[in-house]
């Protein structure tokens, strides 16, 4: 099976950039998404497609993948970001979530 | 604007089935697909299964045994059956639009805790 791996809590003073990074096995030739999930509430998509925004989702998220390492990146925190982040991948005929990161905003 | 109401009936005892409902408003069936997630407690997201408007599916392999995911869609709606469960199956479950088999989720319904307990 493949695995996706995220740290487990990444911390970011406001107003920074936070970097959030999925880890697996050639990684860059998959197409990754992320998703935000704040407590209590279903997972809300805010990257398609290695690094396409939906509609509403501020410019301050963006991503990239290659090699071995999709990563997400947050700039100019808000406290409204602080929430789970997850990366997915379809490998092999199933979707895979990665392990999942909780961002704090200091 | 696309909305997913989810529904389930709970709690489950061990060994019985789990079965959840997932109605659709504001797309139509044909050209997504459909799937299910769940999330244990304090835990990640798994995926389930899916499938389209003519009821082609596909499952996780490790829930494969266990699952049936089917559509209504004269209703709008598909619906997950869970057989045999145990309290390692307690999660919150979730319906989700899929832009398309093997891609990204779009839309979600808003979750549905069910747990397994005697």
């Amino acid at each position: 099976s493949y695995d996706l791996s995220q740290p487990l809590s990444v911390s970011v003073a406001l107003g920074q950039t936070a970097k959030i990074t999925c880890g697996g096995n050639r990684i860059g030739g998959k197409n990754v998404h992320w998703y935000r999930q704040k407590p209590g509430q279903a997972p809300v998509l805010v990257i398609y497609s290695d690094d396409n925004r939906p509609s509403g989702i501020p410019e301050r998220f963006s991503a990239s993948n290659s090699g071995n390492t999709a990563t997400l990146t947050i700039s100019r925190a808000q406290a409204g970001d602080e929430a789970d982040y997850y990366c997915q991948v379809w490998d092999s005929g199933i979707y895979v979530f990665g392990t999942g990161t909780t961002v704090t905003v200091l | 604007q696309i909305q997913l109401q989810q529904w389930g009936a709970g709690p489950v005892k061990p060994s019985e089935t789990l079965s959840l409902t997932c109605a659709v408003s504001g797309a139509s069936f044909s050209g997504f697909s459909w799937s299910w997630i769940r999330q244990p407690p304090g835990k990640g997201l798994e995926w389930i299964g899916e499938i389209n408007h003519s009821g082609g599916t596909n499952y996780n392999p490790s829930l494969k045994s266990r699952v049936t995911v089917s559509v209504d869609t004269s209703k709008n709606e598909f619906s997950l059956k869970l057989t045999s469960v145990t309290a390692a199956d307690t999660a919150v479950y979730y319906c989700a639009r899929g832009e398309q088999r093997g891609s990204f989720f779009s839309n979600w319904g808003q979750g549905s805790l069910l747990t397994v307990s005697s």
